[in-house]
C-alpha cells in the first residue's frame, strides 16, 4: 500500500523561508502527479502546487505563484515545497497527494508563520 | 469564497439518509471530473468518491455520488455515528488551471 509522509513544517517568521517534503514509499513514486493541499486551522482545503510525475510541469495556485516552488527527486521518492516570502496567511497544515485526483494523503506537517 | 458552493452543514439520524450538494460551473464540473474526499475529525482527508460516482475500494457502498451538468452531490444512505466527519467536493478547473475545493459540509448525526 502506498504511504506518504511529510516533515519539515515548523515556525518561521514573516518574510522567511522552509522547505517542506514528503516521501512516498510501496509504490512506484515516478509513475505518479503529485499535489501539495494546505489547510489553515479550523479552514478548509486549499490546493496549492501540482508536480507531474516526470517534473516538466509544475503548476500553483495564485495565492503562492511566485513565492513557492513545487519539485520531486524521483531516485529519492520525496516530493518537496520550497515555500520563500512566507507570510502569516500560509500558516496551515501542508498535506502532500499523490496523483492529480488526490488518491492518497499523507498526515500533513504543520507550517506556522509568525514573529 | 470558495469556487464550488455546499452547504456548511447536514445532519441526520442513525440509518436515515443524508445528501450534500456540490454547485460548481462549465469551467470545473461542466468539463471535468468531480471528485469526493471525508475528513474525520483530527485526521488527514481520504477519497471517498473518484470520477463523478465511483468508490474506491473499501469504501462503503452508503456511499454513492452523482453528477449532472454543472451540479453534484453526494449521498450517504444508512447513516452510522461513523459517518460524522466534514465532506468536500473538488474538481479541476480549466479556467483557473487549478484545483478547487467545495467549502466543506460538516455532516452531524444526531
Amino acid at each position: 500500500e502506498v504511504q506518504l509522509l511529510e516533515s519539515g513544517g515548523g515556525l518561521v517568521k514573516p518574510g522567511g523561508s522552509l522547505r517542506i517534503s514528503c516521501v512516498v514509499s510501496g509504490g512506484t513514486f515516478s509513475d505518479y502527479a503529485m499535489s501539495w493541499i494546505r489547510q489553515a486551522p479550523g479552514k478548509g482545503l486549499e490546493w496549492v502546487s501540482g508536480i507531474s510525475s516526470s517534473s516538466g510541469s509544475t503548476y500553483y495556485a495564485d495565492s503562492v505563484k511566485g513565492r513557492f516552488t513545487v519539485s520531486r527527486d524521483n531516485f529519492k521518492n520525496t516530493l518537496y515545497l520550497q515555500m520563500d516570502s512566507l507570510r502569516a496567511a500560509d500558516t496551515a497544515v501542508y498535506y502532500c497527494a499523490k496523483d492529480y485526483a488526490n488518491t492518497k494523503w499523507g498526515q500533513g506537517t504543520l507550517v506556522t508563520v509568525s514573529s | 469564497q470558495s469556487v464550488l458552493t455546499q452547504p456548511p452543514s447536514a445532519s441526520g439520524t442513525p440509518g436515515q439518509r443524508v445528501t450534500i450538494s456540490c454547485s460548481g460551473s462549465r469551467s470545473n464540473f461542466g468539463s471535468n471530473n468531480v471528485y469526493w474526499y471525508q475528513q474525520l475529525p483530527g485526521t488527514a482527508p481520504k477519497l471517498l468518491i473518484y470520477r463523478n460516482n465511483q468508490r474506491p475500494s473499501g469504501v462503503p457502498d452508503r456511499f454513492s455520488a452523482s453528477k449532472s451538468g454543472t451540479s453534484a452531490s453526494l449521498a450517504i444512505r444508512g447513516l452510522r455515528s461513523e459517518d460524522e466527519a466534514d465532506y468536500y467536493c473538488a474538481s479541476w478547473d480549466d479556467s483557473l488551471g487549478v484545483w478547487v475545493f467545495g467549502g466543506g459540509t460538516k455532516v452531524t448525526v444526531l
